[in-house]
């Protein structure tokens, strides 16, 4: 069976660029999450859907952060304008009906690299 | 305080030794609770859930209590595959997880 699904894996930008992370949840699970990764802060929810509705956004850094869930089996996680302080691994991971019995799939993850 | 605690290490332990580590948490509300596994420039991957009665898988063995607040894994029999940073995870309801900042293990030929 397909894991959840990242692109791109790597991503070196410029500062003031736009970034565009996507991800492809495990099919069939109904819970998707966006996490950021990095040595400082370690794993930081940014956002959190269910039924592909944000249930809650207030991980996300700022209003250079966006998140969209068109539907079931696609999510997009947005930085626009990027900055150098953006740069690190970006998670998506989906579950079965939220976390508390359910196992959380992560993706293999985004690697970002603003200069 | 952080939520979640744990001893970033590393653990620097010898092939075929026993390691044991611990994760406290602070919310004693908190439901339910998991290790999970992060090589190096990957994704983190459960390892076990951690029951209240404690339990085993293989060389695994994990402890809950609640009483202190406290989560341990204990490695018996440890290998050179099991060098990684494991993460304890806190559930505090639904999609609540609170991550630990992960313990470093290196396994030593």
């Amino acid at each position: 069976d397909a894991g959840v699904i990242q692109s791109p894996r790597h991503e070196v930008t410029e500062m003031g660029q736009e970034v565009t992370l996507r991800c492809k949840p495990i099919s069939g699970h109904n819970s998707l999450f966006w996490y950021r990764q990095t040595m400082m802060r370690g794993l930081e929810l940014l956002i959190y859907f269910n039924n592909n509705v944000p249930i809650d956004d207030s991980g996300m850094p700022e209003d250079r952060f966006s998140a969209k869930m068109p539907n079931a089996s696609f999510s997009t996680l947005k930085i626009q304008p990027s900055e150098p302080r953006d740069s690190a691994v970006y998670f998506c991971a989906s579950s079965l009906e939220g976390t508390v019995r359910n196992t959380i799939y992560f993706g293999e993850g985004s690697w970002l690299t603003v200069v | 305080r952080k939520e979640v605690e744990q001893d970033p290490g590393p653990f620097n332990v010898p092939e075929g030794a026993t390691v044991a580590f611990n994760c406290t948490y602070s919310n004693s509300a908190s439901q339910s609770f998991f290790w999970y596994r992060q090589d190096c420039r990957k994704e983190p991957k459960l390892l076990m859930s951690v029951y209240s009665s404690g339990n085993e898988d293989g060389r695994f063995t994990a402890q809950l209590n609640r009483a202190s607040q406290y989560i341990s894994l204990l490695i018996r029999d440890s290998k050179l595959s099991d060098s990684a940073t494991y993460l304890c995870v806190v559930n505090r309801g639904n999609y609540q997880l609170i991550w630990g900042a992960g313990t470093k293990l290196i396994i030593k030929p």
